[in-house]
Formats: structure tokens, C-alpha cells, sequence
């Protein structure tokens, strides 16, 4: 499965809204689709898992929707701190493994 | 807290091999799936392969399958990534995280360590 990330750089003031495409190539199941924030020079942070689900700590401007290949991440008031590379993550179960989105950057406009 | 740390990296010559480690604390190791992601200088993420909670049962990316091996010591909390026959284009960041359950995603991730294949 190819995830396709779009767009692939997004320019947006603080206080807007960011809305962030992954498209896969067949059909994900909704359970198996994850959203990571990366920050320059630092680790992956887990945001969103099964599509939807916000990880342990993140704050409910970040959600997650989706079904089947087209998802979304929206960021509804964008903040200093989320201006950052946002990558989509799917899970094949069959054999397991994993494909990441090329990523999106938002950065300050 | 959870805390993942990785160690191993450095300078290997085209051919050369490399053992990196990642040593967990802060949750039952055994009861957790567990990956290695990479990133080239200036590259998006790239799975690279991952272990269950038993040691059990391995997957890899195409890229480095018959050149990389997972495995786990769950008696000292430990991941480690055998790397040989290396190549240019496996220089990257190198990063260990913890799976969250079903092997998914991971919640938590160290902070990487720099593996550079040049001659």
C-alpha cells in the first residue's frame, strides 16, 4: 500500500485550521491508520491511531477521520508549538508491516 | 515513565556491519511489540522492521530483509538491530519505539542514533 500525502507543504497563520490529506493506494482499515507530528531534530510523536483515536496527552484540537483510502488529519486552531512534518502511517496485517506518508509540512505563512 | 534509548550507531564502511541496541524501561517489556523506523538526512520515515512481544515472530521492509536482524532480550529489556552488508542508502536515523497494542503504531519513541555507510 502507497500512501500519498497531500498537500505537501501547507502555509498557515496561528488560529487557523489545517486540514491534512493521506490517500492509500487499496483500502486501509480504519483501525490501522496512525498521524505522527515531527518536529525538526527530534523523534516522532504519536497523535492519532485507529483513524481516529487521539494518543495518551494530545490536546483535542488535533483529530483524525477517515474510511478506506481518503483520510484526514484537521488541526482546528493551529498553535506555535504544531507548526511542524505530519506523517500518515498504515498497518498491513497481512504480513505486518508498515508504509509512512511522504509527510506534510506546515509551516507559518 | 517509558523511556526508550537507542545506542550503537556510527561511521561503516560499504560491506561493513553494525549492531545497534535500544534498552526500554518503564513498562513490561515482554508484553510489547517493538520497531525500528529509519530516516535519511532529509527523508520522510521509513519502517524498517519489527519484533512481537515474545521474540517470536519477525517482519522487515523489503529493503533490508537477508541484511537485517530484529531481535529482543526480554530477560534485559533490550532491542537490538543487526545490520550487515551495508549500503550508502541505509544511512540514516535510526529509531526504536515501542508498539502500542496490535502492533499498529508506536507510542513512544527514543531519540535515534546517527548510522553513516560511507567509505
Amino acid at each position: 500500500t502507497v500512501l500519498t500525502q497531500t498537500p505537501g507543504t501547507l502555509s498557515l497563520s496561528p488560529g487557523e485550521r489545517a486540514t491534512l490529506s493521506c490517500r492509500a493506494s487499496q483500502s486501509v482499515s480504519s483501525s490501522y491508520l496512525a498521524w505522527y507530528q515531527q518536529k525538526p531534530g527530534q523523534a516522532p510523536r504519536l497523535l492519532i491511531y485507529g483513524t481516529s483515536t487521539r494518543a495518551t496527552g494530545i490536546p483535542d484540537r488535533f483529530s483524525g477521520s477517515g474510511f478506506g483510502t481518503d483520510f484526514t488529519l484537521t488541526i482546528s486552531r493551529l498553535e506555535p508549538e504544531d507548526f511542524a512534518v505530519y506523517y500518515c502511517q498504515q498497518y498491513d496485517s497481512s504480513p505486518p508491516s508498515w508504509t509512512f506518508g511522504q509527510g506534510t509540512k506546515v509551516e507559518v505563512k | 515513565e517509558v523511556q526508550v534509548l537507542e545506542s550503537g550507531g556510527g561511521l561503516v564502511q560499504p560491506g561493513g556491519s553494525l549492531r545497534l541496541s535500544c534498552a526500554a524501561s518503564g513498562f513490561t517489556f515482554s508484553h510489547f511489540g517493538m520497531v525500528w523506523v529509519r530516516q535519511a538526512p532529509g527523508r520522510g520515515l521509513e519502517w524498517v522492521s519489527l519484533i512481537t512481544g515474545s521474540g517470536d515472530s519477525t517482519y522487515y521492509a523489503d529493503s533490508v530483509r537477508g541484511r537485517f536482524t530484529i531481535s529482543r532480550d526480554n530477560s534485559k529489556n533490550t532491542l537490538y538491530l543487526q545490520m550487515s552488508s551495508l549500503r550508502a542508502d541505509d544511512t540514516a536515523v535510526y529509531f526504536c519505539a515501542k508498539a502500542i497494542v496490535g502492533v499498529i503504531a508506536s507510542d513512544h519513541w527514543g531519540q535515534g542514533t546517527l548510522v553513516s555507510v560511507s567509505s
